[in-house]
């Protein structure tokens, strides 16, 4: 099964801070890894697709990169409405889809 | 507006059964997958189980596979997960999920509000 392992598991930011955070896939994904944002009492909500693509509505602060095992979600300003989980999710191995462990955002 | 209503969580013993059905509305059912996903208690999410539109390609977690059966009836517009020998471990909130495309199963672009199965004695 391919594994993916999230980094920082939680970390605090600054408002208009850049925040990063990493997605390694235990084998090579093909760019077929996804990002959601999970709000508490919240429907999770997809942001990228396809590694770099961004869904349509998603503000543009928001952005994916990454290739092969190594992917990176990045908020180049981060909002207070940021405040979320974040969580990948790779579907090279589709129908069988795995999300990594999530990332906490909390604001400082 | 897509809609996804799950329905039939609540409490329920260690090694009983329990239905979960997810109502569809507001989209062309049988032109999307679907999946299940669950968050364990204070955990993070994790995939449970995912359908193609006509059901012909199925996957399960191995957390759950021989055990949890996921089904769907595009007339009713409905999925279902049939949850049988339950553990505690499964205690959980379920989510129903719509993925953008019908057979290869990708990402999940709409999802419901989710609801609660307890196990436990």
């Amino acid at each position: 099964d391919i594994r993916l392992t999230q980094s920082p598991s939680s970390l605090s930011a600054f408002v208009g801070d850049r925040v990063t955070i990493t997605c390694r896939a235990s084998q090579n994904i093909n760019g077929y890894l996804n990002w959601y944002q999970h709000k508490s009492g919240k429907a999770p909500k997809v942001l990228i697709t396809g590694a770099t693509h961004l869904e349509s509505g998603v503000p543009s602060r928001f952005s994916g990169s990454g290739s092969g095992t190594d992917f990176t979600l990045t908020i180049s300003s981060l909002q207070p409405e940021d405040l979320a989980t974040y969580y990948c999710q790779q579907s090279q191995s589709t129908p069988r889809l795995t999300f990594g462990g999530g990332t906490k955002v909390e604001m400082k | 507006e897509v809609q996804l209503v799950e329905s039939g969580g609540g409490l329920v013993q260690p090694g009983r059964s329990l239905r979960l059905s997810c109502a569809a509305s507001g989209f062309t059912f049988d032109d999307h997958g679907m999946h299940w996903v669950r968050q364990l208690p204070g955990k993070g999410l994790e995939w449970v189980s995912g359908l193609s539109w006509n059901g012909n390609r199925i996957d399960y977690a191995d957390s759950v596979k021989g055990r949890f059966t996921i089904s769907r009836d595009n007339a009713k517009n409905t999925l279902y997960l049939q949850m049988n020998s339950l553990r505690t471990e499964d205690t959980a909130f379920y989510f129903c999920a719509r993925d953008r495309y019908s057979t290869t199963l990708n990402y999940l672009d709409h999802w419901g509000q989710g609801i609660l199965v307890t196990v436990s004695s």
